[in-house]
């Protein structure tokens, strides 16, 4: 099975930082990555997919890069509104696996 | 608009079985994949299973295969999770979520129905 290696686990930085998560699979997985955004008792939010495609509706500070085994997700200048568990996920095929999550927060 | 309404959680001894549904609507169910994800209590999310379009393909996390099925209804807009021989680590809210156009992304999701298992 691909794992999915997401780092950190957590970091604090100021509002307005540029905040960088990354994603690691253990074999090439192509461009079939997801990043998800879960706020404390909320149902996770699709961010990204195919690796760099934003979702309608999400805020253009968000952005992803990557293919092949190494991927990022960037908020370019960090809000208080971005206060969440992060998530990438593998969906090239099975297993469909989610990276451990990275917790941001407020400096 | 696209639904997804989870039901059939619950509390249930360890080495029983509970059948979760999902009922969904708003879009054209037979033309996506549907998938279970859980979350254990203070935990991230794992992906549990999946199946396609026509039913003819399911695949499933190593955790739970052998002791899980999903399986859809095309006629009911609905996709089952049938759990047998559960454990604790089970516990977990499991959420139903609709695959994308060309790949198992979630942009849908239901709100998740909490199941312990717990003696």
């Amino acid at each position: 099975d691909i794992q999915m290696t997401q780092s950190p686990s957590s970091l604090s930085a100021s509002v307005g930082d540029r905040v960088t998560i990354t994603c690691r699979a253990r074999q090439s997985i192509n461009y079939y990555l997801a990043w998800y955004q879960q706020k404390p008792g909320k149902v996770p939010k699709l961010l990204i997919y195919a690796a760099s495609t934003l979702q309608s509706g999400v805020p253009s500070r968000f952005s992803g890069s990557g293919s092949g085994t190494d991927f990022t997700l960037t908020i370019s200048s960090l809000q208080p509104e971005d206060v969440a568990t992060y998530y990438c996920q593998k969906y090239d095929d099975d297993p469909l696996t989610f990276g451990a999550g990275t917790k941001v927060e407020i400096k | 608009e696209v639904q997804l309404v989870e039901s059939g959680g619950g509390w249930v001894q360890p080495g029983g079985s509970l059948r979760l549904s999902c009922a969904a609507s708003g879009f054209i169910f037979t033309s996506y994949g549907m998938s279970w994800v859980r979350q254990a209590p203070g935990e991230g999310l794992e992906w549990v299973a999946v199946i396609s379009i026509r039913d003819d393909r399911t695949y499933y996390a190593d955790s739970v295969k052998g002791r899980f099925t999903i399986s859809r209804d095309n006629s009911k807009n609905t996709v089952y999770l049938q759990m047998n021989s559960l454990r604790a680590e089970d516990t977990a809210t499991y959420y139903c979520a609709k695959g994308g156009d060309g790949g198992s992304w979630y942009k849908y999701w239901g709100q998740g129905t909490l199941v312990i298992v717990s003696s």
